[in-house]
C-alpha cells in the first residue's frame, strides 16, 4: 500500500528552528516534494528530493533518506508568516506518466511571537 | 494572467444541478491535474492529464467528468453530487516531471 506520514500540528516561537518529518511507504519512489499552504490558499512548492541528502534553499532545508522512507523540513529563524500548513508529497514512479503527487495530511505549523 | 487560474473561486449547487469548474494555466506546461481537499483528509488525486490525454482516473465517481480541450486548459464537469462532496477541488500543471504548480482552488459547496 501507500501511505505517507506526518505530525498533524506543531508550535514554535519566532526566531527559532523547526523540524517536520515525514516517514513514506510507497510501491514505486520518483522523488519527494514540501509544499507551504497557508489557509485558503493554493499550495506552493517548497523543495524537491529526489537522492538522499539536504537540499537547503535559503532558511529552509529539506533531507531526504530513501533507504529509511524518511524525509524532514527544516525551517530556521521562524518567522510569523511561516504559520501554515506543510504538505509532504510522494512522486509515484509507478503511475503511467510517472507524475501523480502522493500528499500527506500535512502538518499544521504555529508559530507564536 | 500568470500562473493557474480558475473559476469560479465559489461554488453553492443543488444536488440536481450541473456545473463546470474551469481552470487554465500560462506556463506552458504540458500536464494538467485535478485535486479534491477535504477538511482532515490529504488531497486527494482525481485525474491527470498529459498532452491532453487522460493518464490518470484515480477511481473517481463518474458524476464528475474532466475534460482537457489542449494543454492550457482543464475542465471538471459536475452532475448529481452529493453533500460529501463539498470540498477544495484545485487544478495544477507541470513540466513533467518538475514540480506542480497549484490553482487557487474552487470552495464548492453542495446543498
Amino acid at each position: 500500500g501507500q501511505n505517507i506520514d506526518q505530525p498533524t500540528e506543531m508550535t514554535a516561537t519566532e526566531g527559532a528552528i523547526v523540524q517536520i518529518n515525514c516517514t513514506y511507504q510507497t510501491s514505486g519512489f520518483n522523488g519527494l516534494f514540501w509544499y507551504q499552504q497557508h489557509a485558503g490558499e493554493a499550495p506552493t512548492f517548497l523543495s524537491y528530493n529526489v537522492l538522499d541528502g539536504l537540499e537547503e534553499k535559503g532558511r529552509f532545508s529539506s533531507f531526504l533518506s530513501r533507504s529509511k522512507g524518511y524525509s524532514y523540513l527544516l525551517l530556521k529563524e521562524l518567522q510569523m508568516k511561516d504559520s501554515a500548513s506543510y504538505l509532504c508529497a510522494v512522486r509515484d514512479g509507478r503511475s503511467q506518466a510517472g507524475t501523480a503527487l502522493i500528499f500527506g495530511k500535512g502538518t499544521t505549523l504555529s508559530v507564536s511571537s | 494572467e500568470t500562473g493557474v487560474t480558475q473559476t469560479p473561486r465559489h461554488l453553492v449547487m443543488g444536488m440536481t444541478n450541473k456545473k463546470s469548474l474551469k481552470c487554465e494555466q500560462h506556463l506552458g506546461h504540458n500536464a494538467m491535474y485535478w485535486y479534491k481537499q477535504s477538511a482532515k483528509k490529504p488531497l486527494e488525486l482525481m485525474f491527470v492529464y498529459n498532452f491532453k490525454e487522460q493518464t490518470e482516473n484515480n477511481s473517481v465517481p463518474s458524476r464528475f467528468s474532466p475534460e482537457c480541450p489542449n494543454s492550457s486548459h482543464l475542465f471538471l464537469h459536475l452532475h448529481t453530487l452529493q453533500p460529501e462532496d463539498s470540498a477544495l477541488y484545485l487544478c495544477a500543471s507541470s513540466q513533467t516531471p518538475g514540480e506542480q504548480f497549484f490553482g487557487p482552488g474552487t470552495r464548492l459547496t453542495v446543498l
